[in-house]
């Protein structure tokens, strides 16, 4: 069955850690890959998108994630957290199939910064 | 500019009431998307508008009722909700190309029926 995964359900990092937060998608051919930020209460944000070509993808607030074929994965990454990246994050995806985009969101990681 | 409105920002109502959601876009996109989320959870789609068209409705219960009066606005009218209607409900939009698409999202709409 077409899914996507996110198996870090919470994340607790220290301001300035690095972070790293898991997708992987199970789909027959590989999938358009999105990352969305979601602050409490708020609506979603898009962070990046991979759709072909270079398989690091470089968003907005300092994240940047890869895309590995081999490993169905689609992992967000930040060098150095703050505070102010407390928030939920969404891995999406739409199927490569050609027709009307339908995103599929995954469970989703909430991310918790201590000072 | 990728900014998607919506208002109200917050919504109470009764389960006898009828009310309407709004949003608006102004990027040229072509199609428009209700999602409906619930705490902690993922966003879950509701409805598609795909040039001003209903596209797809994901099994949603008549008493939501989306309306695209153009192409720039989409609303969502209820009407005799139940409490478990409560949620945040999200408007998005996007050029509508297939596949490679983005959808770019409002702040949403945190509806509460008592």
């Amino acid at each position: 069955a077409q899914s996507v995964t996110q198996p870090d359900i919470h994340i607790t990092v220290s301001e300035g850690a690095s972070l790293e937060l898991r997708c992987n998608y199970s789909y027959g051919a590989t999938p358009y890959l999105f990352w969305y930020v979601q602050s409490p209460g708020q609506g979603l944000q898009l962070l990046l998108k991979y759709f072909s070509g270079d398989t690091l993808v470089q968003g907005i607030k300092g994240f940047e994630a890869e895309f590995k074929r081999s490993q169905s994965s689609f992992n967000l990454r930040k060098p150095s957290v703050h505070w102010s990246d407390a928030a939920e994050y969404f891995c999406a995806v739409v199927p490569n199939t050609g027709t009307a985009s339908k995103l599929t969101f995954g469970t989703g990681t909430r991310l918790q910064v201590t000072l | 500019d990728t900014e998607v409105t919506q208002t109200p920002k917050h919504l109470v109502m009764g389960m006898t009431n009828k009310k309407s959601l709004k949003c608006e876009q102004h990027m040229g996109h072509r199609a428009m998307y209700w999602y409906k989320q619930k705490a902690k959870k993922p966003p879950e789609l509701m409805f598609v508008y795909s040039y001003e068209k209903l596209s797809i409705n994901e099994s949603v219960p008549s008493r939501f009722s989306p309306e695209c009066p153009n192409s720039s606005l989409l609303n969502l009218h209820l009407h005799a909700l139940q409490p478990e209607d409560s949620a945040l409900y999200l408007c998005a939009s996007s050029q509508e190309r297939p596949g490679a698409d983005t959808q770019y999202f409002g702040p949403g709409t945190r509806l509460t029926v008592l």
